[in-house]
């Protein structure tokens, strides 16, 4: 089975820190995502990575950046965390976009930022 | 931009049948994903449909017309247990899924 493993189950920052948020998954998957849960709003596409050193702007980058160093490392950067950033987020990985190409989750990081 | 609507909250009773609608107007269509997700746990895949048609799977089945721009979940014989989020998204061509905003179903017994 695939496992994607997210760093922090829970997390509190105040606001204007620096927050990293870590994701590894071990099987190779090419593709790995970021994506933000809210109520009402559904999961929102931050950023997108589809190869190493490779990354792509989802739909709400504003405010995040990315870094794939490792094929099986994706990491989240909040460069001044804001109380709108308040959220869970979720990673994920999967293998190239062909057919049926479905994402494995990690169980995400619930952040709060004060 | 991309448009995929979903209801909010369904409610069903044990053993009965429900059907989770999906729509969407996307700027490009690859396939369409229905994902799982209990509370407080990750989205787990249930279904994928590329072309027009049911797809069936023990329980559960996923119907797709894209000419219409729709999509059902269907799942029979409900279980307590299937009291989750259902999430619809449609990969659009940009190497990522797009997502609606989910569909709380409650069985009640």
């Amino acid at each position: 089975d695939v496992k994607v493993t997210q760093s922090s189950r829970y997390l509190v920052k105040r606001t204007g820190e620096k927050v990293f948020l870590e994701c590894v998954q071990d099987m190779d998957h090419e593709n790995m995502f970021w994506y933000r849960q809210d109520p009402g709003l559904g999961l929102r596409l931050i950023y997108f990575s589809y190869d190493v050193k490779m990354k792509e702007k989802g739909d709400i980058p504003e405010g995040y950046s990315v870094s794939r160093e490792k094929k099986e490392r994706f990491s989240l950067i909040l460069e001044s965390a804001s109380t709108n950033q308040t959220s869970m987020y979720l990673c994920a990985s999967s293998l190239p976009f062909g057919a049926n190409e479905k994402l494995f989750f990690g169980s995400g990081t619930q952040l709060s930022v004060l | 931009g991309q448009n995929i609507d979903q209801p909010t909250e369904m409610t069903a009773t044990e053993g009965a049948i429900v059907q989770i609608n999906c729509t969407y107007q996307t700027s490009g269509f690859n396939g369409l994903f229905w994902y799982q997700q209990h509370a407080g746990e990750a989205p787990t895949f249930l279904s994928y449909n590329v072309l027009d048609g049911l797809e069936e799977k023990g329980r559960f089945s996923s119907f797709l017309s894209r000419s219409k721009g729709y999509s059902y979940l269907l799942l029979k014989e409900l279980q307590m247990k299937d009291s989750a989020s259902y999430l619809c998204a449609v990969d659009t061509g940009r190497r990522a899924l797009t997502f609606g905003s989910g569909t709380r179903l409650q069985v009640q017994p």
